[in-house]
């Protein structure tokens, strides 16, 4: 089955404690993004990487890393977490074949710094 | 740069009526637009895209858009609301490629009285 997964579904963590959020897809998709969902702020990219070892800025950076060592994973990591990154986590991958214009979304994970 | 707007949070129709959800748009391209639907606890969901093919695009569901470049609008529409449409909805701009950075709309929550 086609699906992009993340792991932990739930996190609860306190300040400063470094975390990673991983995030799979097994369709081969080139494109890969993170982005939080916040209420009534819709979804903000984080970062985004184009394919293996070439990764890009979104709307709101700051806070995060991310890396992209194989095309099937692009982990999240929050070095230093914050009580204003509590949010709901969103990876998506899309396809270069089609111009990338469906994303696939993975199930979220639901962060909460403390 | 680009944005985009969605007019209303929250709508909310009897079931069977018909569902009008309003967005306009602004970009410096031809832009790639998009709806997504969210049903609670879910990831979420193409429902339809408008890739400068025609300009009437139907979705999933029932669900259908046109593209109206003299307006910036991509106004999302169904004929006869049924109690399973009660979601999330999300308007999405991206530039002249799929892939490009996405843009979400806030959001808007579609309730249906039974």
């Amino acid at each position: 089955e086609a699906q992009v997964t993340q792991n932990p579904r739930y996190l609860i963590t306190v300040t400063g404690k470094k975390l990673t959020v991983t995030c799979s897809q097994n369709m081969n998709h080139e494109y890969m993004s993170w982005y939080r969902q916040d209420p009534g702020l819709g979804l903000r990219q984080i970062y985004y990487s184009m394919n293996v070892e070439v990764t890009d800025k979104g709307d709101v950076p700051e806070g995060y890393k991310v890396s992209r060592k194989e095309k099937r994973n692009f982990p999240l990591i929050l070095e230093s977490p914050s009580p204003n990154q509590t949010s709901l986590y969103f990876c998506a991958s899309s396809s270069r074949l089609d111009g990338g214009y469906e994303q696939y979304f993975g199930p979220g994970t639901r962060l909460t710094v403390t | 740069a680009q944005s985009v707007t969605q007019l209303d949070s929250h709508v909310s129709v009897s079931e069977g009526t018909p569902v009008l959800l309003r967005c306009n748009y602004s970009s410096s391209y031809s832009p790639s637009l998009f709806w997504y639907v969210q049903h609670p606890n879910k990831g979420l969901q193409l429902l339809l895209k408008y890739t400068s093919a025609a300009t009437l695009v139907k979705g999933i569901n029932g669900f259908e858009a046109e593209f109206k470049k003299s307006e910036t609008s991509f106004h999302l529409t169904k004929p006869s609301a049924h109690m399973s449409d009660a979601a999330e909805y999300f308007c999405v701009v991206s530039g002249n490629f799929g892939n490009e950075k996405l843009t979400f709309g806030t959001g808007t929550r579609l309730t249906i009285i039974p």
